[in-house]
């Protein structure tokens, strides 16, 4: 049972470029969501999933793009890398987020860079 | 707009010494609250739950409190460890628009960064 597994860990990328963070879990968790962390803020909700083919934004999509083919792959797109997408990325996931109090479990996070 | 507060930023301690966090949020319809840890370079870890109707919940050396109430949760660590050096976060559960429906949204707090040494 390996959790959340993300995938890069670090990454350098240019501006424009593309690029995609993969996340995959081995627990049928049915909800799935990718945030981000910023330096002096709280994470903030890039994407989620509540199942597959079922994904909605969150607080800031701007420049991402995800799709849930699956319900252990939850993939994060970078669609043209901007400096402003510097930050940690975190994918997390639960057996259902329409139910209160199902324990939330993160990744290890992915580094993110864009020169 | 929904909002979680923690205070201190960050604290130093002496190991063996007890340390408590704050959190204050004005998150509404509330439905739970829960503390993650996160070390340095590492992801959120989870170290308890509680829902409106829980006060006091502990998981091991940690002890978490809440008063819907006044809103506001706290975070006990007693006789900390050097083990216990991280990011403390304070992650508050709002009700779906329509219950069973909907996705709950989670607001995160800026983090406590606790360092305990020697």
């Amino acid at each position: 049972n390996a959790g959340v597994t993300q995938t890069p860990k670090f990454q350098v990328l240019k501006t424009g470029q593309s690029m995609t963070l993969q996340c995959a879990q081995d627990m049928n968790h049915e909800y799935m969501s990718w945030y981000r962390q910023d330096p002096g803020m709280g994470l903030r909700l890039i994407h989620y999933s509540v199942g597959a083919g079922i994904t909605d934004q969150g607080e800031v999509p701007n420049g991402y793009n995800v799709s849930r083919s699956t319900t252990e792959d939850f993939p994060l797109r970078l669609l043209s890398a901007a400096p402003s997408q510097t930050s940690v990325y975190f994918c997390a996931s639960s057996y259902s987020i329409r139910e209160s109090g199902n324990t939330i479990y993160f990744g290890e996070g992915s580094w993110l860079t864009v020169v | 707009k929904n909002q979680v507060e923690q205070s201190p930023q960050s604290l130093i301690i002496l190991e063996g010494k007890n340390c408590t966090l704050q959190c204050n949020y004005t998150v509404s319809p509330f439905s739970n609250l829960r503390w993650y840890k996160q070390d340095t370079g590492r992801g959120p870890v989870s170290l308890t739950i509680m829902t409106f109707s829980e006060n006091t919940k502990s998981n091991g050396r940690y002890t978490a409190t809440l008063d819907a109430d006044t809103k506001q949760s706290s975070l006990h660590i007693t006789a900390s460890q050097l083990s216990d050096s991280a990011s403390y976060i304070c992650v508050v559960s709002v009700v779906p628009f329509r219950e069973g429906a909907g996705s709950y949204q989670l607001t995160f707090g800026k983090g406590t960064k606790l360092s305990v040494i020697p």
